[in-house]
């Protein structure tokens, strides 16, 4: 079992440019979310979706983050326009229905 | 409304000393509980869980937690603190009101620094 995947493990961007993270949950997950975390905020829960659906986007932190799930195999979260208080560790984490969630790595950004 | 709280931002102890990083929380009903750990530039590390049964849970790498429904705590325990449990550490209560949703509400975190 290769674990939640996540790509690319490292960004480095410019502001104004689009993001997008991405991310595959382990086979046979029905739930996906995705996690941002910061020495300031800690870990945030930004957005989590249910057998590919969205379920609650109530912790994306403004209009420029958009996340979306086409099939149970893969997760994208895009940043447009980015800018440097988006600089952040980016968890995706996926959990079988019992209940414990399974993260990936992590995408680390940096917006210069 | 629901929350966890991990009342100490760290944690030091000694090699070989029993270590407990502690964690309470609010919620309605019978909490289900987890423990998570994070080392440097990895993603969360499952450890153990809380469901119903035993208040005692055994966890990975040796490490158990004592749920306590009076006190409503769920502190993290090892007899035998090692070098490289050092990490930050996370509780976690799923939130009731997700509609039956494995969403989790996680506490701020503590660093927990082993010294030899």
């Amino acid at each position: 079992d290769a674990g939640v995947i996540q790509s690319p493990r490292h960004e480095v961007t410019e502001m104004g440019q689009e993001v997008t993270l991405r991310c595959k949950p382990i086979s046979g997950h029905n739930s996906l979310f995705w996690y941002r975390q910061t020495m300031m905020r800690g870990l945030e829960l930004l957005i989590y979706f249910n057998n590919n659906v969205p379920i609650d986007d109530s912790g994306m932190p403004e209009d420029r983050f958009s996340a979306k799930m086409p099939n149970a195999s893969f997760s994208t979260l895009k940043i447009q326009p980015s800018e440097p208080r988006d600089s952040a560790v980016y968890f995706c984490a996926s959990s079988p229905p019992d209940l414990e969630q399974f993260f990936g790595p992590g995408t680390r950004l940096t917006v210069l | 409304a629901q929350s966890v709280a991990q009342p100490e931002d760290q944690v030091n102890v000694a090699e070989g000393n029993p270590l407990t990083v502690k964690c309470t929380y609010s919620v309605s009903g019978n909490p289900y509980l987890f423990w998570y750990v994070q080392y440097p530039n990895r993603g969360l590390q499952f450890l153990l869980k809380y469901i119903t049964g035993d208040n005692l849970v055994k966890g990975s790498y040796g490490f158990e937690a004592e749920f306590n429904k009076s006190q409503t705590s769920f502190h993290l325990k090892k007899p035998s603190a090692l070098v490289s449990d050092s990490a930050l550490y996370f509780c976690a209560v799923r939130d009731m009101f997700s509609g039956g949703y494995n969403k989790l509400i996680f506490g701020a975190g503590t660093r927990l620094a082993v010294h030899p």
